[in-house]
């Protein structure tokens, strides 16, 4: 199973709205609504923030939200703060039964 | 509050075996799959196993197939992983995670870091 396929890095300014997205098959983000997004900062563990495609956890906020259409998914967040800083890791159920995660994002706020 | 400690991580020769251990409290773990996850140092993350409430159904990446093994004491509320064989890309952080469903990992404990070299 490969890995999902995300950017290496993307950036914003403080207030501005970037998106990271996530692109794998019909076997596995095109099969099922079962795309999730993780938040990870330097050696700390994973938070999620989003499951099933556009769903946010208690607590998370508002400002992130997700997407998908067909085999890409898609993780938004508005109104960026320097606590947004982070690497940011999409994952997905598959036709295995297994999971896959993608290769990670990092996130710079400039 | 939901508490994930794993422990049992550290520096051990090429060919050797490890045994991971996640001690959870806080909630009933004997109702959750569990899953473990590692990243390779300056990686991503890498879903290794997963393992449903009474141990009945286990799954795993294709590539750690035969040599790693996921299980759980329900009545230790805890949640290993064996390593057998141990390589140099063995090298991770290995973190136990609560699931959401069958797969999901939702809550995280902080990781313990297995060093594989000679």
């Amino acid at each position: 199973q490969s890995a999902l396929t995300q950017p290496a890095s993307v950036s914003g300014s403080p207030g501005q709205s970037i998106t990271i997205s996530c692109t794998g098959t019909s076997s596995d983000v095109g099969a099922y609504n079962f795309v999730a997004w993780y938040q990870q900062h330097p050696g700390k563990a994973p938070k999620l923030m989003i499951s099933d495609v556009s769903n946010r956890p208690s607590g998370v906020s508002n400002r992130f939200s997700g997407s998908k259409s067909g085999n890409t998914a898609s993780l938004t967040i508005s109104g960026l703060q320097a606590e947004d800083e982070a690497d940011y890791y999409c994952s997905s159920y598959t036709t295995s039964n297994l999971r896959v995660f993608g290769g990670g994002t990092k996130l710079t706020v400039l | 509050e939901v508490q994930l400690v794993e422990s049992g991580g550290g520096l051990v020769q090429p060919g050797g075996s490890l045994r991971l251990s996640c001690a959870a409290s806080g909630f009933s773990f004997s109702t959750y799959w569990m899953t473990w996850v590692r990243q390779a140092p300056g990686k991503g993350l890498e879903w290794v196993a997963s393992i449903k409430e009474d141990g009945s159904e286990k799954r795993y990446v294709g590539s750690v197939k035969g040599r790693l093994t996921i299980s759980r004491d329900n009545a230790k509320n805890s949640l290993y992983l064996q390593i057998n064989s141990l390589r140099a890309e063995d090298t991770a952080v290995y973190y136990c995670a609560r699931n959401r469903g069958s797969t999901l990992p939702e809550d995280w404990g902080q990781g313990t870091l297995v060093t594989v070299s000679s």
